[in-house]
């Protein structure tokens, strides 16, 4: 069974720091890309950035309001996906999930962003 | 970025109904559109992948169509646990992955 269970969310005060974990079991974490989605209180679902495996290189994206801020990173050695985040602001209160997709063919193509597994979420609040 | 916008924002039905939502991309993304559904407190769950096809475990009740820029997901019969909020994503441009803005579908 896949489980995705992340830690280390809390209260932090803008400009402040937090790192996040997933801990990832049930799949063969290091050929997956890991994907970090967020949602504020009330609101919708929003992108934050992957990681894809080693394998395809290992490289990193991100989502705008993040860019520069977030540092997603991975170790395959223990099967945990970080998300480290700096310059913390309001604007960042959310609830975070860990994702990943165990890959669909369609039309030739492996879609990787399809995301079938979650975490349970941790919540970040940024708040004075 | 490419934008998603859906319609309606909200929606109430009735058990048995018959539902569509409405996902417009900014730009063609071609098939690369998926929904899921969420529950309150919980994590989304993905139901359909590439514009039509089912995830496994997904009820038949649950369909997509579309291509381009504009999709549809369609539910043919309500049922009581389908009242959950919705949302489509394009995977098009994977290096900005981005979200509808959600569809609360709520117990008329």
């Amino acid at each position: 069974e896949v489980q995705l269970v992340e830690s280390g969310g809390g209260l932090v005060k803008p400009g402040g720091s937090l790192r996040l974990s997933c801990a990832a079991s049930g799949f063969t974490f290091s050929n997956a890309w890991m994907t970090w989605v967020r949602q504020a209180p009330g609101k919708g679902l929003e992108w934050v950035g992957r990681i894809k495996s080693k394998t395809d290189g290992g490289t990193t994206d991100y989502a705008a309001p993040v860019k520069g801020r977030f540092t997603i990173s991975r170790d395959d050695s223990k099967n945990t996906l970080y998300l480290q985040m700096n310059s913390l602001n309001t604007e960042d209160t959310a609830v975070y999930y860990c994702t990943s997709s165990r890959g669909f063919f369609w039309s030739g193509f492996l879609e990787r962003d399809a995301f079938d597994f979650w975490g349970q979420g941790t919540m970040v609040t940024v708040s004075s | 970025d490419i934008q998603m916008t859906q319609s309606p924002s909200s929606l109430s039905a009735s058990v048995g109904d018959r539902v569509t939502i409405t996902c417009r991309a900014s730009q063609s993304i071609s098939s690369f559109l998926n929904w899921y559904q969420q529950k309150p407190g919980k994590a989304p769950r993905l139901l359909i992948y590439a514009v039509s096809t089912l995830q496994s475990g997904v009820p038949s009740r649950f369909s997509g169509s579309g291509s381009g820029t504009d999709f549809t997901l369609t539910i043919s019969s309500l049922q009581p646990e389908d009242f959950s909020t919705y949302y489509c994503q394009q995977s098009y441009n994977s290096l900005s992955i981005t979200f509808g803005q959600g569809t609360r579908l709520e117990i008329k």
